[in-house]
């Protein structure tokens, strides 16, 4: 069964960093692709970005400035990092592995609610 | 990109049917098949209840069906059960090569 387990700093202030990984228990790690989505209090998903097993990245238009994701093949670990913070960031935020050859989401981690206030 | 437009809630009785819509444009669902729907409960992580406009992962009730024409895919639940009752979130990938995801339809079992 395929568990992927988050962590990171749940309080940010205003210009500050985000930091997130996801730990991804699972052999067959490097075979998929992997992305990060968010869902602010009360409303809906968002998708943040991905990371494909070789490596290369693709963002939301609307944050592709601010993000970045990583994979750490060697730790099946999936990081994200968001820069300049603001309250419109704060959300719950999860990792997600995207369907073998597919254009969706069949494992998610259980999320992690990063908090943006001064 | 504008999120994909789906209702506010969907009610229905137990062993009832409902279908919830999702409405996108010629740049996500009109350009692909790669529909899917996911159920959240409160407090919950998204489960993938349909890939790719109608296929349904293993494990996920046959009562889950999905379906799509022109810009507006669905969602049927059929013999609604009480644990139905969640969230609902469709979601495309989009001509941009980025995912969009729809407004969520709350569905209560009455």
């Amino acid at each position: 069964q395929v568990q992927l387990q988050q962590w990171g700093a749940g309080l940010l202030k205003p210009s500050e960093t985000l930091s997130l990984t996801c730990a991804v228990y699972d052999a067959s790690f490097s075979d998929y692709n992997w992305s990060w989505i968010r869902q602010s209090p009360g409303k809906g998903q968002e998708w943040v970005g991905e990371i494909h097993l070789r490596g290369g990245t693709k963002y939301n238009p609307s944050l592709e400035s601010r993000v970045t994701i990583s994979l750490d093949t060697s730790n099946n670990q999936v990081s994200l990092k968001l820069t300049s913070v603001t309250a419109a960031d704060t959300a719950v935020y999860y990792c997600a592995r995207h369907g073998r050859g597919g254009w969706y989401f069949d494992y998610w981690g259980q999320g992690a609610l990063v908090t943006v206030s001064s | 990109q504008s999120a994909l437009t789906q209702p506010a809630s969907v009610s229905g009785s137990p062993g009832q049917s409902i279908t919830i819509s999702c409405t996108g444009t010629s740049n996500d669902i009109g350009a692909y098949d790669y529909v899917s729907w996911y159920q959240q409960h409160p407090g919950k992580a998204p489960k993938l209840m349909i890939s790719d406009v109608r296929n349904r992962p293993s494990g996920v009730s046959y009562r889950f069906s999905g379906s799509k024409s022109g810009y507006t895919a669905s969602l049927t639940i059929s013999g609604l059960q009480a644990e139905d009752e969640a969230d609902y979130y469709c979601s495309s990938f989009t001509s941009s090569r980025t995912y969009v995801f729809g407004t969520g339809t709350k569905v209560n079992v009455l």
